[in-house]
C-alpha cells in the first residue's frame, strides 16, 4: 500500500517523559510535515521538511524536535511532555512544498495523551 | 489575519438527502482551496482542489464551488450515504511570510442517519 504511515496510533504517557512519533511515506514525495490537531479540531502546521531540510518551523516549544534521516522519514521527538501537548499529531507528505495540483497525503494520526 | 471559517459546525441529515457546507476565508494572497474529508480516527483525505480561476469542481457525489470575489466556497453532497458521515475541512493555501502554508478551517461535522 502506498501511504503515509505513522506509529504509534495511540500514546499515553506521564508528564515529564520523552517520547517519539515516527512517520514514513512510500509515495516518493519530497516534502513532509507535522501537524497538530487541537481539541477544537484545527490542524496547525508545526514543521515542514523538503528533501531532509527544515523549511517551516512554526512557533512551537523547543521541546519538539523533528528529525528527517532521509526524505521518506520524518520523526517527531518531544521532551519533557506537558499536559497541553495532548492532541492528535498528523504526519503528511506532498510532491513538493508548494503543491498546487495535488492534495497532501495525511497519515492516520497519533493520539497523544499526557497524564 | 488569514482565517478560514466554516458553517455549520455540525449537521445531521437523512440518508439519500443532499446537503451544502459553507466556507468563508480571509486569506490573501490566495493560492488554492481544498476540501478534505476526515473520518473519525483517520487523517484528512483530499476531495477537491480549486485554483483562483476555477468556479466548480466535482468528485463523484461531491461538488465544490468557489467564488473568489466574495471569498466563499461550498461543498455540495448529493444523495448522501452513511459513509459520508465525517468531518469536512476547508483548507486555503497561501504564501505567508515567504512560506507556502495551508490554513485549515475547523470543519463541519456531518452525520448521515438511516
Amino acid at each position: 500500500d502506498t501511504a503515509v504511515s505513522q506509529t504509534p496510533k495511540y500514546l499515553v504517557t506521564q508528564m515529564g517523559n520523552d517520547k517519539s512519533i515516527k512517520c514514513e511515506q512510500n509515495l516518493g514525495h519530497d516534502t513532509m510535515y507535522w501537524y497538530k490537531q487541537d481539541s477544537k479540531k484545527f490542524l496547525k502546521i508545526m514543521f515542514s521538511y523538503n528533501n531532509k531540510e527544515l523549511i517551516i518551523n512554526e512557533t512551537v516549544p523547543n521541546r519538539f524536535s523533528p528529525k528527517s534521516p532521509d526524505k521518506a522519514h520524518l520523526n517527531l521527538h518531544i521532551n519533557s511532555l506537558e499536559l497541553g501537548d495532548s492532541a492528535v499529531y498528523f504526519c503528511a507528505s506532498s510532491q513538493e512544498l508548494a503543491d498546487y495540483n495535488y492534495g497532501y497525503t495525511f497519515g492516520s494520526g497519533t493520539r497523544l495523551t499526557v497524564v | 489575519k488569514n482565517q478560514v471559517e466554516q458553517s455549520p459546525q455540525s449537521l445531521i441529515i437523512l440518508e439519500g438527502k443532499n446537503c451544502t457546507l459553507q466556507c468563508n476565508y480571509t486569506v490573501s494572497p490566495f493560492s488554492n482551496l481544498r476540501w478534505y474529508k476526515q473520518d473519525t480516527g483517520r487523517g484528512p483525505v483530499s476531495l477537491t482542489i480549486m485554483t483562483f480561476s476555477e468556479n466548480t469542481k466535482s468528485n463523484g457525489r461531491y461538488t465544490a464551488t468557489l467564488d473568489a470575489d466574495t471569498k466563499q466556497s461550498s461543498l455540495h453532497i448529493t444523495a448522501s450515504q452513511l459513509s459520508d458521515s465525517a468531518s469536512y475541512i476547508c483548507v486555503v493555501s497561501a504564501w505567508e511570510d515567504s512560506s507556502y502554508k495551508l490554513i485549515f478551517g475547523s470543519g463541519t461535522r456531518l452525520l448521515v442517519r438511516p
